[in-house]
């Protein structure tokens, strides 16, 4: 199982853009890399999930090196209400397989007015 | 309603009790997750399951027992409940891979999460 680790806090202002880290190095060729976010008494919630060079949405960038050891998430312009917990979990179902996706610890980002 | 649902939110209950966690989708997800949240900590994996009748330990099983008779429908079962399972307890589904290339298919839909507190 591929083992990621992540800074374990951030601080950030208002406007600000936001890269999150997450290093990899056993990542193996079926896994995806998936971003989840989380709220204080919520469950994780998905942000965004690459294979790899660069993938945009609504809410983020995730950007990948070719070789996948390492992945950024980017988000832009943050605002108060992205102050939460960021998980990056590296892992893929492949049919008729187990695989286990587990969380690590999480960066910890504090956005301040 | 549509989505994963967990019951009870809230639970206090002594040590050596039984406790059983719902957790109900209605999507008809192949996969479905328990994990437990630790106060400052992440989440662990405690049992998971590829589908009705196949489950399998995550990092965490001790203690802990699931089964999985109907696809929609994971429950998690603590025989004997002790302090040290004091914890916020998540579950989540995820639909069935297709294989490389299915972007999306393994993407995780928590519940709300349940809070347990064990006297």
């Amino acid at each position: 199982l591929a083992k990621t680790t992540q800074p374990i806090s951030m601080d950030s202002y208002e406007g600000q853009e936001v890269n999150i880290t997450c290093s990899h190095n056993n990542i193996a060729t079926n896994d995806y890399i998936t971003w989840y976010q989380q709220f204080p008494s919520q469950g994780p919630r998905f942000i965004i999930q690459g294979y790899k060079t660069k993938v945009t949405n609504e809410v983020a960038s995730l950007f990948i090196p070719a070789d996948r050891k390492s992945s950024t998430l980017s988000l832009p312009r943050v605002s108060l209400s992205d102050t939460a917990v960021y998980y990056c979990l590296v892992g893929a179902f492949i049919s008729g397989g187990y695989n286990k996706l587990i969380f690590g610890a999480g960066t910890r980002l504090a956005v301040h007015p | 309603d549509a989505g994963i649902t967990q019951s009870p939110r809230y639970k206090i209950t002594e040590t050596g009790r039984q406790v059983t966690l719902m957790c109900h989708q209605t999507w008809s997800h192949s996969y479905m997750f328990w994990y437990r949240q630790d106060l400052g900590h992440g989440l662990r994996l405690i049992y998971y399951s590829a589908a009705a009748d196949i489950t399998d330990k995550g990092e965490v099983p001790d203690g802990y027992v699931v089964s999985r008779s109907k696809t929609e429908n994971f429950p998690l079962t603590l025989e004997s409940a002790t302090r040290s399972q004091t914890s916020v307890y998540f579950c989540a589904s995820s639909p069935q891979a297709l294989g490389q290339g299915s972007f999306g298919a393994n993407v995780l839909t928590f519940g709300a999460g349940s809070r347990l507190t064990v006297l």
